[in-house]
């Protein structure tokens, strides 16, 4: 078993900032994602990484960068937040790409 | 293009009976893998079972099924003896062997809510 942790649970941040979240898993998995989860709707995916130092854009990736500098961990970076963005950033993991996807309890993020 | 459609917005079932969720999916693809997650109240999403395209027994894990019927493109889900904390929102989602193999297609979702 393993176990996927994301950083902060609750982000507040201001209207252009830069922000960051973290997601580590202890399951050795190679493939890491980002999804965001707006409400009411389902889960979309940001970014990809599929191992160390590789980074894969995903449907929404525009207005984020990703980082995946060892293989259990990936961060995101939302690059300017806008005002009223309200959503749930989950990260999930794969043993490979093809493969059940795990996920993390979610970071939620409020920009005022 | 590929989608999940999950046209149940929720259901309420009384503790102890059998419920199913349903999902449609399209896919261009041949070989395709099909999963249901349940988003528990605090967030966490949970992996329940998942099911093979290629593969034409049902899946079964614990007390949830799958009811796969690949010409219909369909994977409900089923589960038995419901309770109280199955209440959830149940997602299905489908992942296909072409364009972008790492991206999961999430349906909307289907609030169950498993009455005492």
């Amino acid at each position: 078993g393993g176990i996927i942790t994301q950083t902060p649970k609750f982000l507040i941040g201001q209207e252009g900032q830069k922000l960051t979240l973290k997601c580590q898993q202890n399951f050795n998995h190679d493939t890491m994602y980002w999804y965001r989860q707006d409400s009411g709707k389902g889960l979309r995916l940001i970014y990809y990484s599929i191992t160390e130092n590789d980074l894969q854009k995903g449907d929404l990736s525009e207005g984020y960068d990703a980082s995946r500098e060892k293989k259990s961990s990936f961060s995101l970076t939302v690059t300017s937040a806008q005002k009223n963005e309200m959503a749930v950033f989950l990260c999930a993991s794969s043993i490979h790409s093809q493969d059940t996807q795990y996920f993390g309890p979610g970071t939620r993020l409020l920009v005022l | 293009a590929q989608k999940v459609t999950q046209t149940q917005t929720s259901i309420s079932v009384m503790e102890k009976t059998t419920v199913t969720m349903d999902c449609v999916y399209e896919t261009q693809d041949s070989s395709y893998f099909l999963f249901w997650y349940k988003q528990t109240a605090s967030g966490e999403i949970v992996f329940l079972i998942r099911q093979d395209s290629y593969k034409k027994e049902n899946a079964t894990v614990g007390h949830y099924s799958l009811n796969f019927q690949k010409p219909k493109s369909s994977i409900g889900l089923i589960i038995t003896a419901t309770q109280i904390e199955d209440s959830a929102v149940y997602f299905c989602a489908m992942r296909g062997l072409t364009g972008n193999t790492r991206k999961l297609i999430f349906g909307l979702g289907t609030t169950l809510q498993v009455q005492p």
